[in-house]
């Protein structure tokens, strides 16, 4: 079984700070790369899916790269405000799990105002 | 965005009684839906995925007769946690896919507590 890591589990910072965390995967075939933001008490919601090595998007503040050759995923909030106050989850999708998406356990974000 | 509507949010029931979970999507037609399970502090675990009209795929470890999972429609899967026990009490969520898009959507998740 693929096994994702998110590193921090954790990260409490202040707004305006600019912060970063990583999803590590075996580099091996995926289809993509998923992440999602979730608040509590919300549903998760898709911020990126990403395919390509080299791969960057971006939505407002927030962007990810990707590296497959390595395997990991990069997430960056530029500015962090309080409503990014979230977990965030990435999943990649390996060609041999039947297209299934493996989720890391997430990194919990505290944004202090 | 499309929406996910799952119910209920939750439930505290009697060991032994079965509960229902019920997923829908509201604004477009789910191809796929898959359903997770979470302990705290742990990661989503994909316990099966079904599709619109045929017998759901569980993921090894997870008893199809224990989790009845039933998708007769494209905006409706339902799971069905039967003669529940104290370790069946956990976090529940369902996220569905239409053809034409990558991504998920969720539901909001089902808080199950089994006395």
């Amino acid at each position: 079984i693929l096994n994702v890591e998110q590193s921090p589990q954790s990260l409490h910072v202040q707004e305006g700070d600019s912060t970063n965390f990583t999803c590590s995967f075996p580099s091996s075939n995926f289809y993509a790369l998923h992440w999602y933001r979730w608040e509590t008490a919300k549903s998760p919601e898709a911020l990126f899916v990403m395919t390509l090595n080299g791969d960057e998007k971006k939505k407002g503040r927030i962007s990810a790269t990707l590296n497959t050759k390595e395997g990991y995923s990069y997430l960056y909030i530029k500015g962090s405000q309080p409503e990014d106050s979230a977990t965030y989850l990435c999943a990649p999708k390996p060609y041999n799990q039947g297209g299934k998406l493996i989720f890391g356990q997430g990194t919990e974000l505290s944004v202090k105002p | 965005g499309a929406v996910v509507s799952q119910h209920p949010s939750r439930v505290i029931c009697k060991s032994g009684t079965s509960v229902k979970i019920e997923c829908r999507s509201l604004d477009f037609q789910a191809t796929t839906m898959f359903w997770y399970r979470q302990f705290p502090k742990q990661s989503l675990m994909l316990m099966a995925t079904s599709n619109e009209g045929s017998k759901a795929t569980y993921e090894q470890g997870v008893e199809k007769d224990k989790f009845l999972i039933n998708h007769a429609s494209l905006t409706l899967s339902t799971l069905t946690v039967t003669s529940a026990h104290p370790e069946d009490s956990s976090f529940y969520i369902c996220s569905a896919r239409d053809w034409a898009d990558e991504k998920l959507f969720f539901g909001s998740g089902t808080q199950l507590s089994v006395l």
